[in-house]
């Protein structure tokens, strides 16, 4: 169980068109998705957290103009580059959390995806 | 604030040996603490988690991992480590009242044959 799903896993596009990322929970629904950013050898960088119906809350230094997300259902989230850049250039890992009735949010597990790599030419 | 070190960049074990990777962390609340591995181009995959209770925990693919209030450390461990253990480990934290989970820089994981 708690499978979450990514597409495409590879992506190349050239600078200045948009990519769109879906994120998907497969066998449980996802109140809260989460979109990290991984440069080589580095730590996940939390980009957003998206709640499902709501508007998505972006960490500092993020555009949200150039990085939108929607997460429209329970087991859906995309996340869409607008205007690439090679500097967009990036593993972009989503993670899904169920939010399950009377337990603490902090203490639930995130579930990962397998993660889409975006070269930008 | 709260935050995460994982103090080794890398750590070389060789197969059958034991293997630790270690974790401190600094929070001002209940910690709750997560050990995720990533393999090469992959997504994080979850092994185990504390919550309350039990120290000692115990996870997928026969890691464990250890609680220490004191020390404020949450190491995980294996009694025998395997060729295909090799990849990269993340430890992670939350705690009630912040917002988001906070992830270590990850260490390498070597088992060497």
């Amino acid at each position: 169980g708690a499978v979450v799903s990514q597409h495409p896993s590879w992506v190349i596009c050239k600078s200045g068109t948009s990519v769109k990322i879906e994120c998907r929970s497969l066998d449980f629904q996802a109140t809260t998705m989460f979109w990290y950013r991984q440069f080589p050898k580095q730590s996940l960088m939390l980009m957003a957290t998206s709640n499902e119906g709501s508007k998505a809350t972006y960490e500092q230094g993020v555009e949200k103009d150039k990085f939108l997300i929607n997460h429209a259902s329970l087991t859906l989230s995309t996340l869409t580059v607008t205007s690439a850049h090679p500097e967009d250039s990036s593993f972009y890992i989503c993670s899904a959390r169920a939010g399950l009735a009377g337990v603490n949010p902090y203490q639930e597990t995130q579930y990962f995806g397998p993660g889409t790599r975006l070269l930008v030419l | 604030a709260q935050s995460v070190a994982q103090p080794e960049d890398q750590v070389n074990v060789a197969e059958g040996n034991p293997l630790t990777v270690k974790c401190t962390y600094s929070v001002s609340g209940n910690p709750y603490l997560f050990w995720y591995v990533q393999y090469p181009n992959r997504g994080l995959q979850f092994l185990l988690k504390y919550i309350t209770g039990d120290n000692l925990v115990k996870g997928s693919y026969g890691f464990e991992a250890e609680f220490n209030k004191s020390q404020t450390s949450f190491h995980l461990k294996k009694p025998s480590a395997l060729v295909s253990d090799s990849a990269l480990y993340f430890c992670a934290l939350n705690s009630g009242g912040y917002q988001k989970v906070t992830f270590g820089t990850g260490t390498k994981l070597q088992v060497i044959p």
